[in-house]
């Protein structure tokens, strides 16, 4: 099974470019979320979702968006990118009410912004 | 506010036993969590208390507390691959994860 996966895994961007991550799980997964982790620090939510349609802001959501048309997919855009979102941004799902919560991640996208 | 603290960084002997402190400040509880997370890698998931008291899973167990709003991580047998930040993550009445900043272990030979 493929789980989570995320692509780009590595990218450079310019200041005041935009780009979308995109992210896919094949685990039929209710909630999924974004989040962003800078170097030797915990992670922070940017954005979550609890199902196809709706989507909610997390800890740290300026600068970024998105969107949930279907269960598989939730990408993350990056609106005119700024060096404070050089980071390493790791998207994760999983079943929703009642489970566990045990997140299962993709493996991380990792965006440097020069 | 909520809040979740673990030490920063902790060092130990390959072979020996390490235990990794928790405590947790949150809006509800619906359980706690312990990560895994290798450099450069995803985390991975260890081990999920609800109920007081401890669970073991092989060489690592977890342990909750929720009147002490307090847990810990206990490593036994260090392996030189138990290397890794050990990130500690509440699940609040929202049934969101509030996740601590990690611990940084480093086992020495």
């Amino acid at each position: 099974n493929a789980g989570v996966t995320q692509t780009p895994k590595f990218r450079i961007l310019k200041i005041g470019q935009s780009m979308t991550l995109q992210c896919t799980q094949d685990m039929n997964h209710n909630y999924m979320y974004w989040y962003r982790q800078d170097p030797g620090m915990g992670l922070k939510l940017i954005y979550y979702s609890v199902g196809a349609g709706i989507t909610d802001k997390g800890e740290v959501p300026n600068g970024y968006n998105v969107s949930r048309s279907t269960t598989e997919d939730f990408p993350l855009r990056l609106e005119l990118a700024a060096p404070s979102q050089t980071s390493v941004y790791f998207c994760a799902s999983r079943t929703g009410t009642g489970d566990t919560g045990e997140l299962f991640f993709g493996e991380g996208s990792r965006l440097t912004v020069l | 506010g909520q809040n979740i603290d673990q030490p920063t960084e902790m060092t130990a002997t390959e072979g020996a036993i390490v235990q990794i402190n928790c405590t947790y400040q949150t809006s509800g509880f619906n359980g706690l969590f312990w990560y895994q997370q290798h450099a450069g890698e995803a985390p991975t998931f260890l081990s999920y208390n609800v109920l007081d008291g401890l669970e073991e899973k092989g060489r690592f167990s977890s342990f909750l507390s929720r009147s002490k709003g307090y847990s810990y991580l206990l490593l036994k047998e260090l392996q030189m691959k138990d290397s890794a930040s050990y990130l500690c993550a509440v699940l609040d009445s929202n049934y969101q994860l509030i996740w601590g900043a990690g611990t940084k272990l480093i086992i020495k030979p």
